[in-house]
């Protein structure tokens, strides 16, 4: 089956850093998404990987390892606003998105 | 209108009735997708088509129904609605090239059904 864990909920402060990780088992691999969504709202893209190594987009970075089935999204300077899930997804041999649960993360102050 | 538009907004809706959700993207994208999302589940694949006057069932697809007659526009139809259909609905839209798939949302469908 395919699978894509994410730890379900992480706390950090406020100008902080913080690696939200995402492991996958899926069947075929044509690329890995970030999305971001605040609570009540759509996701809205946050970064996209396909081959291995760091992206790197102002204050957030993704990487990828596909041998190890892995990756981590990478956010510095944490602010108030970056309070929201994220979640990750796998583009699979048939080109549709398989979703992780999400990871809920709460700024503190 | 830019982007994706989804209506209603929310809606209630009593067991056994009859119920569309409407989706209308102005990208021309080639793609379109139903989720739901329920608390605790990722986003699960409802039905999506690749191109107008093409569709395909997704990971959990009884219950529910669709039909692409055009690029702009993907309704979603629960013919009979139970409670276990209570979630809240995004459509989303891509290019749909073979290399790279950044899906586009709407603001989603809160259903309740009683």
């Amino acid at each position: 089956g395919q699978n894509i864990d994410q730890p379900t909920e992480m706390t950090a402060t406020e100008g902080a850093i913080v690696q939200i990780n995402c492991t996958y088992q899926t069947s075929g691999f044509n690329g890995l998404f970030w999305y971001q969504q605040h609570a009540g709202e759509a996701p809205t893209f946050l970064s996209y990987n396909v081959l291995d190594g760091l992206e790197e987009k102002g204050r957030f970075s993704s990487f990828l390892s596909r041998s190890k089935g892995y990756s981590y999204l990478l956010l510095k300077e944490l602010q108030m606003k970056d309070s929201a899930s994220y979640l990750c997804a796998v583009l699979d041999s048939n080109y549709q998105l398989i979703w992780g649960a999400g990871t809920k993360l709460i700024i503190k102050p | 209108i830019a982007g994706i538009t989804q209506a209603p907004t929310s809606q209630i809706l009593a067991a056994g009735r009859r119920m569309t959700l409407r989706c209308t993207q102005d990208m021309r994208h080639n793609a379109m997708y139903w989720y739901r999302q329920d608390l605790g589940l990722g986003l699960r694949l409802i039905h999506y088509s690749n191109t107008a006057g093409t569709t395909g069932k997704g990971e959990v697809p009884d219950g529910y129904s669709v039909s692409r007659a055009n690029t702009d526009d993907f309704p979603l139809t629960l013919a009979s609605a139970v409670p276990s259909q209570t979630s809240v609905y995004f459509c989303a839209s891509s290019v749909r090239e073979a290399s790279y798939n950044e899906q586009f949302f709407g603001p989603g469908t809160r259903l309740t059904v009683l």
